[in-house]
């Protein structure tokens, strides 16, 4: 069964303190790990999409990467308009042409000012 | 382009009633998707939709019903609504699978069931 497991669940920041949310996933095979943004009230904004071990991908202060057990979402300097839960997504093989996503559980970021 | 819309935006149901919620796309994306999100659970798969008057169960797809008669719009109806239904209810669209294309979503239908 594909598990996708994100830690922190809660995260308080101060503006400029840097910091790595982490994505564990467990999946038969994996076709693209993902990153969402998702604000109080609003649907997912999508963010990065990683497909192998090694890639990296970088957004603003934002900077995604990705091993075969894990992703992380790297944070420098962040602002409080990066306050946000952050939703990791694997997308297996296995999801054949549907292309079915599995979802963690998110991680909630408070940055202070 | 407005992208995903989900009507309605909140809905308040009593136990044993029905209702439709709409989700329409401009994007000509094929799949369609809806995902229920529960405090600590995460978003989950109820039932998706590969292509115009296709659908396919997800992960908790009991109690839920779909139709996709037109490519830009898929319908997710609850025959008799229960409390356990009680939940943030988000559509999403994608484009052809390849190359590996993300997921747009909508802006969630929040929906109590008394």
């Amino acid at each position: 069964e594909d598990q996708v497991t994100q830690s922190p669940e809660a995260l308080r920041l101060q503006e400029g303190e840097s910091s790595s949310l982490n994505c564990s996933y467990t999946v038969s095979g994996l076709r693209g790990l993902f990153w969402y943004r998702q604000d109080p009230g609003k649907g997912p904004e999508f963010l990065f999409t990683l497909y192998s071990a090694g890639e990296e991908k970088e957004k603003e202060r934002l900077k995604a990467t990705l091993t075969k057990k894990e992703s992380f979402l790297h944070i420098t300097a962040p602002k409080p308009e990066d306050s946000a839960t952050y939703l990791c997504a694997v997308q297996p093989f296995s999801s054949g042409s549907a292309r079915q996503l599995t979802f963690g559980s998110g991680t909630q970021l408070t940055v202070l000012p | 382009n407005a992208g995903v819309t989900q009507t309605p935006k909140f809905r308040v149901l009593k136990t044993g009633q029905s209702m439709t919620l709409l989700c329409a796309q401009d994007m000509n994306h094929e799949y369609m998707y809806w995902y229920r999100q529960d405090p600590g659970m995460g978003l989950r798969l109820i039932h998706y939709s590969v292509g115009e008057g296709t659908t396919a169960k997800g992960e908790v797809p009991d109690g839920y019903n779909v139709s996709r008669l037109k490519k830009q719009n898929f319908l997710l109806g609850l025959e008799s609504a229960a409390p356990s239904q009680t939940s943030v209810y988000f559509c999403a669209s994608q484009l052809a699978p390849t190359p590996y294309n993300e997921q747009f979503f909508g802006p969630g239908t929040r929906l109590t069931v008394l």
